[in-house]
């Protein structure tokens, strides 16, 4: 089965760090682009970071730059999102995806919580 | 970054009727490559988003053909045949040719009248 599996979220307070995790099986991960999808609650999704099949090549939404940190380790079908010097205005669901338009299917998991508050 | 906009926000249908969402953005979405990378994702209440089409207007997988987008350039639109239950939810658009960032729509709820 296809699969995107989120952990790792969880309530911290302003200032903390959480590391989240999405496990890939299903399909050929290395081959994909992989991205972090966040999205506060009773709004809409917003980008917050990518990174390419390699994990050579990371981008991040200017919200974000510096405090997070995506990465993968492709031996173990594994995404990350370090996330540092948590803000309110961070809290969200987070989601892995994949967004590739390379076939015609997408991959997004079941999201992982995060509550910045103190 | 690219502003996507979409119209209207909230879309009260009658069960097999059809139904329609738009969305600008605020530049051409025309890739150098040719292509035009604008999608749009359903997402039910409770659930995860789910992709429904990917450029412009190539159904994904499994999604029943009474979904259809078209467009160019920077308007572009989702179109339901015959509106069913199960789709009821919010539709967002979003954009993967001027990255980063992916950009979505502010979201499009539809319910049923």
């Amino acid at each position: 089965e296809v699969q995107l599996v989120e952990s790792g979220g969880g309530l911290v307070q302003p200032g903390g760090s959480l590391r989240l995790s999405c496990a890939a099986s299903g399909f050929t991960f290395s081959s994909d682009w992989m991205h972090w999808v966040r999205q506060p609650p009773g709004k809409g999704p917003v980008w917050v970071s990518h990174i390419n099949s390699d994990g050579s090549s990371t981008t991040y939404a200017d919200s974000v730059k510096g405090r997070f940190t995506i990465s993968r380790d492709n031996a173990k079908n594994t995404l990350y999102l370090q996330m540092n010097d948590l803000r309110a205005d961070d809290t969200a669901v987070y989601y892995c995806a994949s967004l590739t338009t390379r076939r015609a299917f997408d991959i997004w998991g079941q999201g992982t919580m995060v509550t910045v508050s103190s | 970054d690219v502003v996507m906009t979409q119209s209207p926000l909230s879309l009260p249908v009658t069960l097999g009727q059809p139904a329609s969402i738009s969305c600008r953005s605020s530049q051409s979405l025309v890739h150098s490559d040719g292509n035009t990378y604008l999608s749009w994702f359903q997402q039910r209440p409770g659930q995860s988003p789910r992709r429904l089409i990917y450029k412009v207007s190539n159904r994904d997988s499994g999604v029943p053909d009474r979904f259809s987008g078209s467009g160019s350039g920077t308007d572009f639109t989702l179109k339901i045949s015959r509106v069913e239950a199960e789709d009821v939810g919010v539709y967002y658009c979003m954009q993967a040719t001027h990255w980063p960032p992916w950009t979505f729509g502010q979201g499009t709820k539809v319910e049923i009248k």
